[in-house]
């Protein structure tokens, strides 16, 4: 079986740099994947990790470590839209994903 | 226009009724999955199919059927809607080269 914990709810000021964690436990293990989702509309793709270390793509970054079971999204200058829920998925292997319950961000002024 | 997309994006029904929700993609992608998300509860994977001739039952498939009808076409029936399947409902196709999902822009559904 699968688990993934996240927080279920961060806060951070705009300009600011803010870490989401995520912890996972699974069978199968074929990648780790972050979504973006704003309210009431779809999840988009933002990072895939299948090496342990860390992508960087503009203000976003995702880190891995996959003997941890641990992976962290990064956003740096934090702007208003990125207000959203931030969901962590794994690959399990059959190229189905399972996702976590998401992290809401709410970015403040 | 959009790669995956969704009919109806918006529908109330009863209690009972049957309802069919559609997905379309133009990814050329032959896996398709169909979830549903709760608040609180994340994304719940309901059927998914790996080609026109390949159904597969996920996490949460009692009450719901789903039709293959090509590569680029997967439906999702509710043969007799009741209240807890008022939910978000996302078609979603997958990167054949990686595990990457692209969504639909989903379907919201009350069952009253």
């Amino acid at each position: 079986g699968q688990n993934i914990d996240q927080p279920t709810e961060m806060t951070a000021t705009e300009g600011a740099i803010v870490q989401i964690n995520c912890t996972y436990q699974t069978s199968g293990f074929n990648g780790l994947f972050w979504y973006q989702q704003h309210a009431g509309e779809a999840p988009t793709f933002l990072s895939y990790n299948v090496l342990d270390g860390l992508e960087e793509k503009g203000r976003f970054s995702s880190f891995l470590s996959r003997s941890k079971g641990y992976s962290y999204l990064l956003l740096k200058e934090l702007q208003m839209k990125d207000s959203a829920s931030y969901l962590c998925a794994i690959g399990t292997g059959a190229n189905n994903l399972f996702f976590g319950t998401g992290t809401r961000l709410t970015v403040i002024p | 226009d959009a790669d995956v997309t969704q009919t109806p994006r918006n529908r109330i029904t009863k209690t009972g009724k049957r309802i069919m929700l559609e997905c379309s993609q133009t990814k050329g992608h032959d896996r398709m999955y169909w979830y549903r998300q709760d608040p609180g509860l994340g994304l719940r994977l309901i059927y998914y199919s790996f080609d026109v001739k390949d159904i597969n039952k996920g996490e949460i498939s009692d009450g719901y059927s789903v039709s293959r009808q090509a590569q680029a076409k997967f439906s999702l029936s509710l043969e007799s809607a009741i209240p807890n399947q008022t939910a978000l409902y996302f078609c979603a196709t997958t990167e054949p080269s990686t595990d990457t999902q692209y969504f639909g822009p989903g379907t919201r559904l009350t069952v009253l």
